[in-house]
């Protein structure tokens, strides 16, 4: 089966510019997520869907980062204004279920976001 | 709180030798653990899972894990190292509770630099 695709893989923006992220999770997989992982670090969880759903952004930065999943399959994560702090690896995960506690997450390349 | 600890940044050994990579958690509640691996430039790759039953889990690779209630640890295991084994390794807990909006949220661990040397 295909993995998850992200793109792109690599972008350099600067600071208080914009940058939107894509990605495509398997097929089939209901819940999809998105991590930050700054270099050093293990990944943090920004927002998890179900289907077209919000389940947890909790840990989202609302001011500057939103995401979407309109029609339940492929997502988009904008940050606008971009900071800094923003530099990091964004990977996006999916999995076939939310309440089936073992499933595993599967991980996309991720796209490495440069601040300038 | 939920929280992963890995105590070693870094675990050099030499190829043919048995490894560990170590791992603690905190969670409250029924602890669901998993190990990750990432390469260079990729995603993470899932290796293996404890959810219930055997505390000896086997994985992909050749890798297993012991989980350990009493010491909170679920310490990742290979007989005999390859240098292909060589890249960053997480450990991951996830809370087993089927309430609350943060059911499947996974806690990372830092990360553990695996070295193997010829």
């Amino acid at each position: 089966e295909a993995g998850v695709a992200q793109s792109p893989r690599y972008k350099i923006i600067e600071k208080r510019q914009s940058v939107a992220f894509w990605c495509n999770p398997i097929s089939g997989h209901a819940t999809l997520y998105w991590y930050q992982q700054i270099l050093g670090q293990g990944p943090k969880l920004l927002i998890q869907f179900q289907n077209n759903g919000v389940v947890d952004d909790s840990q989202l930065p609302k001011d500057r980062f939103s995401a979407e999943r309109l029609k339940g399959v492929d997502s988009t994560l904008k940050i606008q204004p971009a900071k800094l702090e923003d530099s990091a690896v964004y990977l996006c995960a999916s999995s076939a279920s939310r309440s089936g506690v073992g499933w595993p997450q599967h991980f996309g390349d991720g796209t490495r976001l440069s601040i300038l | 709180a939920q929280s992963v600890a890995q105590p070693e940044d870094q675990v050099n050994v030499a190829e043919g030798n048995p490894l560990t990579v170590k791992c603690t958690y905190s969670v409250s509640g029924n602890p669901y653990l998993f190990w990750y691996v990432q390469y260079p430039n990729r995603g993470l790759q899932f290796l293996l899972k404890y959810i219930t039953g055997d505390n000896l889990v086997k994985g992909s690779y050749g890798f297993e894990a012991e989980f350990n209630k009493s010491q909170t640890s679920f310490h990742l295991k290979k007989p005999s190292a390859l240098v292909s084994d060589s890249a960053l390794y997480f450990c991951a807990v996830r809370v087993g509770s089927d309430r609350g909006s943060t059911l499947g949220r996974l806690y990372f661990g830092r990360g553990t630099q695996l070295t193997v040397w010829p």
